[in-house]
């Protein structure tokens, strides 16, 4: 099992460019989360979902969207990227919400110029 | 509302000395806690998960934890450091309104020859 991968693993925009980081995941887990993580913040997140064709906003949700198609799939999209969005963007899953333990991607590095 | 209080940013222990990294948590009710580890440039990994069975949790590569209910505290130790310890590790707290994992901020570990 590849757990879960997330696509780019690097990537530089310019500001009031978009752009479209893909998660996906083979455990059959319903939860999937965006997290970031910038320096001395820890992760927070930014949407989160609790089955196909479900999302739902995070603590920092502002100039991002989502979607969920399909299960194993969770895609976060800047729609005009900003300074204040470089980042390191990390995904998860998990089997449920709550209390059971979330398994992280290798993350995403972002670049907005 | 659950929170989390890494008491160290940062960590310097010399190889083979015991590592203490410190956290206390806040919650209304009871917790699952954990603690992640993230080498550089790396996702994160869980290095064992506290969820009401024993108070003595051990983890993977000789760390454990100890949950105390009284002092609000789940210390991550470990008797000896190794080189390849050094990382930035983050305590975790289980329960955010969203379901998500509600993180500290991080210690990031040093170990010096």
């Amino acid at each position: 099992n590849a757990g879960v991968t997330q696509t780019p693993k690097f990537r530089v925009l310019k500001t009031g460019q978009s752009m479209t980081l893909l998660c996906a995941q083979d455990m059959n887990h319903e939860y999937m989360y965006w997290y970031r993580q910038d320096p001395g913040m820890g992760l927070r997140l930014i949407h989160y979902s609790v089955g196909e064709g479900t999302t739902a906003k995070g603590e920092v949700p502002d100039g991002y969207n989502v979607s969920r198609l399909k299960k194993q799939n969770f895609l976060l999209g800047l729609e005009s990227a900003a300074p204040s969005q470089t980042s390191v963007y990390f995904c998860a899953s998990s089997y449920r919400r709550g209390h059971n333990e979330q398994f992280f991607g290798p993350g995403t590095r972002l670049t907005v110029l | 509302a659950q929170s989390v209080t890494q008491l160290d940013s940062h960590v310097s222990v010399s190889e083979g000395t015991p590592v203490l990294l410190r956290c206390n948590y806040s919650s209304s009710y009871s917790p699952s806690l954990f603690w992640y580890v993230q080498h550089p440039n790396k996702g994160l990994q869980l290095l064992l998960k506290y969820t009401s069975a024993a108070t003595l949790v051990k983890g993977i590569n000789g760390f454990e934890a100890e949950f105390k209910k009284s002092e609000t505290s789940f210390h991550l130790t470990k008797p000896s450091a190794h080189m390849s310890d050094a990382a930035e590790y983050f305590c975790v707290v289980s329960g955010g309104s969203q379901g998500n994992l509600i993180f500290g901020k991080g210690t990031k570990l040093s170990v010096k020859p």
